[in-house]
Order: C-alpha cells, then structure tokens, then sequence
C-alpha cells in the first residue's frame, strides 16, 4: 500500500528555521517524482517544487525559489521541506505527494500544519 | 505561468442531480509527447485533496463512473450525473504539461 507520512504541526515564531517531512512506503522511493504543495487557511492549492529522489533534481515555481528548500534522504526514503527564516506569511498546510500515474498527484500525505506568529 | 480559470466557484446542488465544473487553460495543455495533463482533484472539508481523474478522462482507481471528465486543448469539464452526499467539497482542476505546475482556483460544491 502506497503512503506518504508526514511530520507533525509546528508553530514557530518569524525568523525560526524548520524542516517538515514527507516518509514514503509501499512503492520504490528513487522512482517517481515527490511534490510539495502549500495551502493558506482557506485558500486553494499552490505547487511549490518537486524532487526526483533518484537524483535529487528538483524544480521550484519561481514564487517559492529562494524561500524555501526540497530535499531528500534516499535511506530513510524520505523527502523534506525547510525554511531558514519564517515569516507569519508561511502559516499554512504543507502537503507532500506522489507525481504518478498520468502526471498527476496520485497519493498524497495527510499534510503538515505550520503556524508561525510572534 | 499557466492560469488556469474555474467556472462556477460556486455551485449549490440538489441530491441527486447534475453537477458541471468547467476549467479553461490561458495556453493549450497538450504536451509535446502528444498527451494532454490535465487532471481534477477533491478536497473533502478537512481532508488532503485526492485525484478523480487523469489525462482529461480517466478516472482514478475507485472513483465511481458518475464522475467523468471531458474537453480538449484549453477547455475542460468535470460531471457528476448524480451529485451524492459525498461530493461535497472543493474540487481543482491541475495542470501539468508545463512547469509551474498550477492549479484552479477551486469549485465548491455544496448541496441545496
């Protein structure tokens, strides 16, 4: 059974750094893509960047390049999302999922809460 | 960027009647290896959203044959024959013949 697990909720204050993270099973990890999408409370979904974890090529949408960094550890098949400065802007649920069949988000996680406020 | 545009946001809809989302691309989503990428994703209130279909048409391994999807190039449609209980939520339609990748803006569906 495929499943993508993620961390628990963080509330962090601006200027603290986080790393969130998406452990996968039930498919080989190195295999296909992993996305993270970011949704504002009561917002739609925004495609943040996607990883390959057979190569660690990863892409951005240039509105989230700079902020914020995708990583993967092929070991633990793992991938992660981490910020070095939090802004309260970054307050959102995170979701990791599986680019697959048809290129289309075929599995997802359960999605990582992140509050940031003072 | 490809913007991708949904019509109604809204749609309040009676038991057991249709229901039709529409979803129109700012470019043609057909892909240079000839396929087109456009999917539909559910969001039930509180849940992750999950994929109804692929490719335009192709339904997602248990999602039930009164939903269907439909269009081509830069036009696309989402039907329920018989909208249920269940279909509640938001649905999105996703582009991903081109990066970004981008999403609608989302389709509540809620019921009368």
């Amino acid at each position: 059974e495929v499943q993508l697990v993620q961390s628990g909720a963080e509330v962090k204050k601006p200027g603290e750094s986080l790393k969130i993270s998406c452990k996968v099973s039930g498919y080989s990890f190195t295999s296909y893509w992993i996305v993270w999408v970011r949704q504002m409370p009561g917002k739609g979904l925004e495609w943040m960047g996607i990883i390959y974890p057979g190569d660690s090529n990863t892409r951005y949408n240039p509105s989230f390049q700079g902020q914020v960094t995708i990583s993967v550890d092929k070991s633990i098949s793992t991938a992660y999302l981490q910020w070095s400065s939090l802004k309260a802007s970054d307050t959102a649920m995170y979701y990791c999922a599986r680019l697959g069949l048809g290129e289309t988000f075929d599995y997802w996680g359960q999605g990582t809460l992140v509050t940031v406020s003072s | 960027d490809i913007v991708m545009t949904q019509t109604p946001l809204s749609s309040p809809v009676t038991l057991g009647q249709p229901a039709s989302i529409s979803c129109r691309s700012s470019q043609s989503l057909v892909h240079s290896d000839g396929n087109t990428y456009l999917s539909w994703l559910q969001q039930r209130p509180g849940q992750p959203p999950r994929v109804l279909i692929y490719k335009i048409y192709n339904r997602f391994s248990g999602v039930p044959d009164r939903i269907s999807g439909s269009g081509a190039g830069t036009d696309f449609t989402l039907k329920i024959s018989r909208v249920e209980a269940e279909d509640v939520g938001v649905y999105y339609c996703m582009q991903a013949t081109q990066f970004p990748y981008t999403f609608g803006q989302g389709t509540k569906l809620e019921i009368k």
